[in-house]
């Protein structure tokens, strides 16, 4: 049973490229979330979303950033024109249901810019 | 502000001997869990506890849940090196529909001594 999965594993972008960043749940799980992580510092909430559908995004920065979670696909979290301060560890993350279930979380990819 | 915060930021204990991490939180929550992340990887979950639990166990790993403290603990006993990494609890606030995203707090990282 294969985990949730994440690619690149690494990306380094210039400022001002786009970043596109990939996420295939868990077999049988329909919720995805999305979390960045800061050097030194814990996770935060970015979006929430079901397939097809953003349920919550209040956690995304209301410009540059994007999330989708098409029928068929993995999700796709995108950063447009990146600057230094987008670079981190973003996290997806998914689980069976929204409310009371364990979240699992894939490898992460690590968001360089230079 | 803050949902969830581990308490210390770091340990170093000697193999054997046991870990006691804690965690505060604000609102109200229908759960809290611990997660495990080792250097350069993605987040492992460890346990969830639910808001009317009071101490839950999975091997070595024991989670008490004080909801009118707002205040968890996880303890590991019998600490082997392969313990070492950062620990994070993360709430699901009880918002009444809202987000459904955890909040994670900045993390104990925990080094075990051989």
């Amino acid at each position: 049973n294969a985990g949730v999965m994440q690619n690149p594993r690494h990306l380094v972008r210039r400022r001002g490229q786009e970043a596109r960043l990939r996420c295939s749940p868990m077999k049988g799980h329909s919720h995805v979330y999305w979390y960045r992580q800061l050097p030194e510092e814990g996770l935060k909430f970015m979006v929430y979303l079901q397939k097809e559908n953003i349920i919550d995004e209040s956690g995304m920065p209301k410009e540059r950033f994007s999330a989708e979670f098409p029928k068929e696909g993995p999700s796709i979290l995108r950063i447009q024109q990146v600057v230094r301060g987008d670079s981190a560890a973003y996290f997806c993350a998914s689980s069976g249901r929204g409310y009371f279930y364990e979240q699992y979380f894939g490898p992460g990819t690590r968001l360089t810019v230079t | 502000s803050q949902q969830g915060e581990e308490d210390p930021q770091a340990l170093s204990i000697q193999e054997g001997e046991n870990a006691t991490m804690n965690c505060s939180y604000k609102t109200s929550i229908n759960n809290l869990q611990w997660y495990r992340q080792n250097s350069g990887r993605g987040l492992v979950h460890l346990i969830l506890i639910r808001s009317n639990e009071r101490e839950k166990h999975s091997g070595r790993l024991r989670v008490t849940l004080d909801t009118s403290k707002k205040s968890s603990s996880l303890l590991i006993t019998a600490s082997r090196a392969a313990d070492t990494a950062s620990y994070f609890c993360a709430t699901d606030p009880d918002s009444g529909g809202g987000a459904d995203g955890l909040t994670f707090g900045k993390g104990t990282h925990l080094i075990i001594q051989p």
